[in-house]
């Protein structure tokens, strides 16, 4: 059973609607983690979340995207206006217990 | 080259053989680690070897690390079909304030193809 179960598995949207991408974990984390794979490009990190509050983010991060955990387990990315080049594969992760990383299945955002 | 680089880009053997995939990187690291990802599929840890190790095994699989060069490589022995897949290295760069905070950098990957 995987550590993180991300909802939806695809989305489609049109450019300039709002996205909301979610994770669940398992078992309770304080550190939550994005990431995101464009098509055949390698993996990036986009923000860390700690005890509901952003601790570091990355320049891809602007103000189009938010993160939040709405209900104390469900933690979500929400991308405001969707741009054609968010296409992606949007990745949840939790810290593993030896220093590693937790992924789940990621969410396929294709945006038109 | 860019932080975690993996070379080749692309590789294809025959089951039973061994593959070798190397990374290299720029920044002090706190740990390297790998990852696997098969088509379309969230990624998979494998191995962490940190920056005082230069060798970890782990099954078939066997990483070392040079911080002199900069540079790791993954070998998975006696390969097979379900090994193929896309494989990741990822450095935890060091912090002034030490630890981690899993903030990791990926390299573009190897692809891996195991013939059977």
């Amino acid at each position: 059973e995987p550590e993180v179960t991300q909802t939806p598995s695809h989305q489609v949207t049109q450019m300039g609607q709002e996205v909301i991408l979610r994770c669940v974990p398992i078992s309770n984390h304080l550190y939550f983690y994005w990431y995101r794979q464009i098509l055949g490009q390698k993996v990036e990190f986009l923000v860390s979340f700690y005890n509901n509050e952003i601790s570091e983010k990355s320049e891809i991060f602007d103000d189009q995207f938010s993160v939040e955990r709405p209900d104390g387990s469900n933690f979500t990315l929400k991308i405001r206006s969707t741009k054609l080049e968010d296409s992606a594969m949007y990745f949840c992760a939790v810290p593993g217990p030896t220093l590693h990383l937790h992924f789940g299945n990621g969410t396929r955002l294709t945006v038109t | 080259s860019q932080q975690g680089e993996e070379d080749p880009q692309a590789l294809s053997i025959q089951e039973g053989e061994n593959a070798t995939m190397n990374c290299s990187y720029k920044t002090s690291i706190n740990n390297l680690q790998w990852y696997r990802q098969n088509s379309g599929r969230g990624l998979v840890h494998l191995i962490l070897i940190r920056s005082n190790e230069r060798e970890k095994h782990s099954g078939r699989l066997r990483v070392t690390l040079d911080t002199s060069k900069k540079s790791s490589s993954l070998l998975i022995t006696a390969s097979r079909a379900a090994d193929t897949a896309s494989y990741f290295c990822a450095t935890d760069e060091s912090r002034q304030s030490g630890g981690s905070n899993y903030k990791l950098t990926f390299g573009k990957g190897t692809l891996l193809t195991v013939n059977p």
